[in-house]
Order: C-alpha cells, then sequence, then structure tokens
C-alpha cells in the first residue's frame, strides 16, 4: 500500500495538554500536508510542509518533518475540546493518498 | 467565489438503481479527487483528475463505478446498479495549479443503498 499510516490510531487527553500524533509515508513526496476533519463530514487543511522543510509552526500547531525517516508528527498545544476532531496526512506527488487518521478526544 | 459544492448532500436509493453524484470545484482550480469514506474509517481514494491529463482511475473500486470531468470543472461520479457496500459519504475534492498547493473539500454526498 502507498498510504501513509498515522499514530496512534487514537488518542485521548485533557484540555489543556499537548497532543502528538505521527505520520510515516513509504515514498518519496515533495510536500506532506495535515488535515482535521470533525464530526461531520468537511475535511480543513491545517498545514502544508515542503520535502525541504524540516519544521513549520502555525498558531498552536507545530509540524516536523523527517524526510530520512519518512516521518512527519504534529503537536497540537495548550489542546482545547474544539480540536476533538480526526487527524489526517495526506500525501503524494499529484495524488493525495489518505491514511485511516488519529482520533484525538479533548477533554473539559 | 464559494467553495467546492457537492450535490446533492444526501441520497437514499435502492439498490440496483443507478446514482450520480455531482462536484462542483472551485473556479479556476486544475485538480480534481473523489474520496469515499466508510463510517469511521479513512478517506479511500477513487479518482483524480488533472487537468487535460488521462485521469488516475487506479482508486475505482469495480467497472460499476465512473467519474467524467466535462470543460475541466464540472465532475460527476456515476455508480451503477448500487449495492449496500456502495453506501459511504463520497467526498470530492479541488486544488489549484501548484506543487504545494492544499486541497478543498466539499461537505460530502451521503450515499445510503437501501
Amino acid at each position: 500500500s502507498q498510504q501513509g499510516e498515522e499514530d496512534p490510531q487514537a488518542l485521548s487527553i485533557q484540555e489543556g495538554e499537548n497532543a502528538t500524533m505521527n505520520c510515516s509515508y513509504k515514498t518519496s513526496i515533495n510536500n506532506l500536508q495535515w488535515y482535521r476533519q470533525n464530526s461531520g463530514r468537511g475535511l480543513v487543511h491545517l498545514i502544508l510542509i515542503r520535502s525541504n522543510e524540516r519544521e513549520k509552526h502555525s498558531g498552536r500547531l507545530r509540524v516536523t518533518l523527517d524526510t530520512s525517516k519518512k516521518s512527519s508528527s504534529l503537536l497540537i498545544t495548550a489542546s482545547r475540546a474544539a480540536d476533538t476532531a480526526s487527524y489526517f496526512c495526506p500525501w503524494g506527488q499529484g495524488n493525495l493518498i489518505f491514511g485511516k487518521g488519529t482520533k484525538l478526544s479533548v477533554k473539559p | 467565489g464559494a467553495g467546492v459544492s457537492q450535490s446533492p448532500s444526501n441520497k437514499v436509493t435502492e439498490k440496483g438503481k443507478d446514482v450520480e453524484l455531482r462536484c462542483d470545484p472551485i473556479s479556476g482550480h486544475t485538480a480534481l479527487y473523489w474520496y469515499r469514506q466508510s463510517l469511521g474509517q479513512g478517506l479511500e481514494f477513487l479518482i483524480y483528475f488533472q487537468g487535460n491529463s488521462a485521469p488516475d482511475k487506479s482508486g475505482l473500486p469495480s467497472d460499476r463505478f465512473s467519474a467524467e470531468r466535462t470543460g475541466g470543472s464540472v465532475s460527476t461520479l456515476t455508480i451503477q446498479r448500487t449495492q449496500q457496500e456502495d453506501s459511504a459519504v463520497y467526498l470530492c475534492a479541488s486544488t489549484p495549479p501548484g506543487a504545494y498547493t492544499e486541497a478543498f473539500f466539499g461537505q460530502g454526498t451521503r450515499l445510503t443503498v437501501v
């Protein structure tokens, strides 16, 4: 399979804690993206990191990319109940391949 | 303008009937994707259109599934002789030109085959 894999499959934390989720992929990429899907259907783009970047920040989000290990991580700091969602890291050159995602639950 | 628009929002059909799902991408976006998401699962890639190139149909699960993109804009996903296992949310996304661009998703069509 060419799809990436998010890890862990599920994560439950308390509000205010940090959440870290990881993503692995199998072939070379030119960029990797993280998306969030709340209960319901729409997916929202969070952040894109290029293959020549190692770290990127956006608000409470921090993404790292290690192309030698073909892995990425997403850190959400000071989590909020509204961060409860599934998180995906599709990747690809042209096409976007999705894994099963990480289901994050933030308890108030 | 508006985001990616999908219609209908919900569709209930009888087993064996054909259905058409529509996707209106954002104007100017060159790439268009169709995905299927079953309850509690990830997104399953179906088909990918990029400009005038031949579409990548490698994700279509059977020959009952087909998709067209007319005039490089609107796309229709057709499922013939629907089966209960076709029940899922069908999501469409589009991306603007460029190598480092995000995908914009529609809200999906929830298909229920009874």
